[in-house]
């Protein structure tokens, strides 16, 4: 039982350069999310899903896509990345949100030149 | 705007001793709160989830409390191991759930 999967692990871009963030659960839950973790802000909210081809936005939203075409993947989107966008980023999901825990993938390390 | 403070310095204790971490929130009431762990290079790991309507909260070595009174919820450790070493973070819902930005706990010899 794989949980949160996340690829790639390490990832180096120039600016401008655009890229795309996989995201697989194989936990059947409705509810995908994507974080980004910068030391000394804690994890913040990028956009959510709580259901095949719905999405949300976050707390910082800017910058960022994403799209559900199936219930196990999520995918986060820079379309033009900058050295803002410098972060770790994660992944979870959740069976719902009401007194459900988030499961985590390992995370991306995204560094932006 | 609502806000979650966990002490950002580092909890340094003796194996075999209680390890409490604090988190404490404003602005807002939050329905329950969850803990996780999150170890180096790791994403977190879900521990413990108390409801507003409880005061206490036991799993093994691990105890969660939470003060609605207070905006606080601790978080405990007992006989603590070297292999607690890590970072706790605690997380408020309220219509979503909120990060803190977590606690790194030291466990040694």
């Amino acid at each position: 039982n794989a949980g949160v999967t996340q690829t790639p692990k390490f990832r180096v871009l120039k600016t401008g350069q655009s890229m795309t963030l996989l995201c697989a659960q194989d936990m059947n839950h409705e509810y995908m999310y994507w974080y980004r973790q910068d030391p000394g802000m804690g994890l913040r909210l990028i956009h959510y899903s709580v259901g095949e081809g719905t999405t949300a936005k976050g707390e910082v939203p800017d910058g960022y896509n994403v799209s559900r075409l199936k219930k196990q993947n999520f995918l986060l989107g820079l379309e033009s990345a900058a050295p803002s966008q410098t972060s770790v980023y994660f992944c979870a999901s959740s069976y719902s949100t009401d007194n459900q825990p988030q499961h985590f993938g390992d995370g991306t390390r995204l560094s932006i030149l | 705007s609502q806000k979650i403070e966990q002490n950002s310095e580092a909890l340094n204790i003796q194996e075999g001793k209680t390890a409490t971490l604090t988190c404490n929130y404003t602005n807002y009431s939050p329905a329950y709160l969850q803990w996780y762990r999150q170890d180096p290079g790791r994403g977190p790991v879900f521990l413990l989830l108390i409801r507003e309507n409880e005061k206490e909260k036991r799993k093994e070595r691990l105890k969660v409390t939470f003060d609605t009174t207070l905006k606080q919820s601790l978080f405990h450790i007992t006989a603590s191991q070297p292999a607690d070493s890590a970072t706790y973070l605690c997380a408020p819902y309220a219509d979503k759930l909120i990060f803190g930005t977590g606690t790194r706990l030291q466990v040694f010899p």
